[in-house]
């Protein structure tokens, strides 16, 4: 059973650059048919996704989004990674890493990350 | 972008009753939709995969039916872990993937 655990800062100030990472465990990152994503959900919202990476490096980013993301992988470590930059308060949202072959078969449990001085 | 309009936002239902969640989307999808359920504070859980089949675990009182641009989400007899959001998303007209705004379905 594939599981997937998100880490990172808890608080972000403005214009700064969030970083998170997602630890995958029970699935080889290199292996794998996945896509490895990102999805956000600010407080009392919907979902937005953001970008998805494959092993081969290959990445896929939402176009509203694009020019301040960058996704990763470290198939050593099996983790892949997100850096959001220039972040204001709108980017306030739980994060969540997630996987699919076609749709999102699992999710970790999610980071609020919140921005603010 | 594919745009995925959910409807009704919110819908008001008894344990027992039958709730049809609807999704319709901007352009078509073919059959490329799947539905989501998210309870308070987790994660979502796929439901529905291509339009109509049920994920491994999903009992068989949702169902799922359209393609194109209309979609609905089934529950045929509410249970009460059923009170939650509902979101569709669609892979056809990808990047970006999209979900819906999401219909709440609350106790009565």
């Amino acid at each position: 059973q594939m599981q997937l655990q998100e880490s990172g800062p808890g608080l972000v100030k403005p214009s700064g650059t969030l970083s998170l990472t997602c630890a995958v465990s029970g699935d080889s990152i290199s292996s794998s048919s996945n896509w490895w994503s990102w999805v956000r959900q600010p407080p009392g919202k919907g979902l937005e996704w953001i970008g998805e990476i494959f092993h081969s490096g290959a990445t896929n980013y939402n176009p509203s989004l694009k020019s301040r993301v960058t996704i990763s992988v470290d198939k050593s470590k099996n983790q892949f990674s997100l850096k959001l930059n220039s972040v204001t308060a709108a980017d306030t949202a739980v994060y969540y890493c997630a996987s699919r072959p076609f749709y999102f078969d699992y999710w970790g449990q999610g980071t609020l990350v919140t921005v603010s001085s | 972008e594919t745009v995925l309009t959910q409807s009704p936002a919110t819908l008001s239902l008894s344990p027992g009753e039958r709730a049809t969640l609807s999704c319709r989307a901007s352009q078509s999808v073919n059959n490329y939709l799947a539905w989501y359920q998210q309870k308070p504070g987790q994660a979502p859980r796929l439901l529905i995969y291509d339009a109509s089949n049920r994920a491994a675990g999903i009992p068989d009182r949702f169902s799922g039916s359209g393609s194109g641009t209309d979609f609905t989400l089934t529950i045929s007899s509410l249970e009460p872990e059923d009170f939650a959001v509902y979101y569709c998303q669609q892979r056809r007209n990808w990047p970006p993937l999209t979900f819906g705004g999401g219909t709440k379905v609350e106790i009565k």
